[in-house]
């Protein structure tokens, strides 16, 4: 079965410092897609960033970068000079080529001033 | 261009109600989801849709219906509300074309008493 962890609930970054959410997952195919979305309070699902499991080099998108550890199974999200915006819901996902997408519970991110 | 959108926003219903949550996007794209989130467990999907015509059962399916009226209209049926029900609706579709990225949309907020 797949499954995808994140096991911080809740973490809490200084404005301009660098924060790394955490993310594991499990399948067992070799070609899938990883994600990062993020929810503000807004309720908004917005795509964070996109990892594809064949690229080795780890996608960046501005201040967002991941650590994808293919043979760990690990997915971590950084983001540096975090700012008040960044305070939201972070969940990682994984998508394998059928339909279905597996969410993590989130990752509860606070940004203090 | 709308996206996704979602009516309505937030529903009040009482135990054994019925209702249809609408969606509908103008992305043409040909898979479409049902999700729904609660505190603690993330994004799980109801119901999703492949393509036009056809629908398939996700993780949580018991109790709802779907209708995937055309390409662009996916609607979410509750026949007999529940106080477990209560939750938040998203409804999603997917691109092929930006790495299998979802769009969400804002998501119905019900409530079940």
């Amino acid at each position: 079965a797949q499954t995808v962890t994140q096991s911080q609930p809740e973490m809490s970054v200084q404005e301009a410092e660098t924060v790394t959410l955490s993310c594991t997952y499990d399948t067992s195919e070799s070609d899938y897609y990883l994600f990062w979305y993020k929810q503000p309070p807004s309720r908004q699902m917005i795509l964070v960033i996109r990892q594809e499991a064949y690229k080795q080099q780890n996608a960046t998108e501005n201040r967002f970068s991941v650590n994808f550890q293919k043979a760990a199974k690990s997915f971590s999200l950084k983001i540096s000079d975090s700012q008040l915006g960044d305070a939201a819901m972070y969940f990682c996902a994984l998508f394998r080529g059928t339909y279905k997408y597996i969410f993590g519970t989130g990752t509860r991110l606070k940004v203090l001033a | 261009n709308a996206g996704v959108t979602q009516t309505p926003k937030f529903q009040v219903l009482k135990t054994g109600q019925s209702m249809t949550l609408q969606c509908a996007q103008d992305m043409n794209h040909n898979s479409m989801y049902w999700y729904r989130q609660d505190p603690g467990m993330g994004l799980r999907l109801i119901y999703y849709s492949a393509s036009e015509g056809t629908t398939d059962k996700g993780e949580v399916p018991n109790g709802y219906n779907v209708s995937r009226l055309n390409k662009r209209e996916f609607s979410l049926r509750l026949e007999s509300a529940a106080p477990s029900q209560t939750s938040v609706y998203f409804c999603a579709s997917r691109s092929r074309l930006t790495s299998y990225e979802q769009y969400f949309g804002p998501g119905t907020r019900l409530t079940v008493t």
